[in-house]
């Protein structure tokens, strides 16, 4: 169980369109989601808390503007680059928060397997 | 700041080899310790660690978590190819209600035949 799927995996798009990427929990519903961007090498950094009905929580540093998150659906949320630029170029991952299968009161973090976004 | 620190960053070692990864980090409101393993795509889960001294172990991995001192171990005996990954450390911090995560910078291990 917990499964969380994104779509696109991979996606190339040129410098000023927007792209969006779709997070879904497959088998459980997730009133958190969270988006990650990691750079070549480096670790995961985390971009956004993105919660159901609500708007999302956006770190430090990070454009609220140029990266839309919705979270219209407990199992559906979505990253929005706006007006790509090459540096945007990264991999994106999302996680869906779910209680531990059978590890009472506690939550979990399962993660999607990814999208490898190039802007050129 | 909040912060999450491994070491080494990358590692290589022969195939039998027992290796331990390291993580310290500086948080507030600290809930828990756990590590990943990346290999490609998406991070798979390894252990969750919120009490100090117990180790938690699965085959050939094991972790344990010093709140005093405030680090981590993960530790792999008899390594094999497949072992090779990036290995994450990463803190939960806040409230139950946030589950927010801040990740180390990950350590690359290597394991040659």
């Amino acid at each position: 169980g917990a499964v969380v799927s994104q779509h696109p995996s991979w996606v190339i798009c040129k410098s000023g369109t927007s792209v969006k990427i779709e997070c879904r929990s497959l088998d459980f519903q997730a009133t958190t989601m969270f988006w990650y961007r990691q750079f070549p090498k480096q670790s995961l950094m985390l971009m956004a808390t993105s919660n159901e009905g609500s708007k999302a929580t956006y770190e430090q540093g990070v454009e609220k503007d140029k990266f839309l998150i919705n979270h219209a659906s407990l199992t559906l949320s979505t990253l929005t680059v706006t007006s790509a630029h090459p540096e945007d170029s990264s991999f994106y991952i999302c996680s869906a928060r779910a209680p531990r299968f059978g590890a009472g009161g506690s939550y979990e973090q399962y993660f999607g397997p990814g999208t490898r976004l190039t802007v050129t | 700041e909040d912060k999450v620190v491994q070491s080494p960053l990358s590692l290589v070692v022969h195939e039998g080899d027992t290796v331990t990864l390291n993580c310290s980090y500086e948080v507030t409101n600290f809930r828990s310790l756990l590590w990943y393993k990346q290999e490609k795509k998406a991070p798979t889960f390894l252990f969750m660690l919120t009490s100090s001294g117990i180790e938690k172990k699965s085959g050939r991995l094991s972790s344990i978590l010093d709140k005093k001192e405030l680090f981590s171990i993960l530790n792999i005996t008899a390594t094999q190819t497949g072992d090779s990954a990036i290995y994450l450390c990463a803190t939960g911090i806040g409230s139950s209600n946030t589950g927010k995560l801040i990740f180390g910078q990950g350590t690359t291990l290597q394991v040659k035949p």
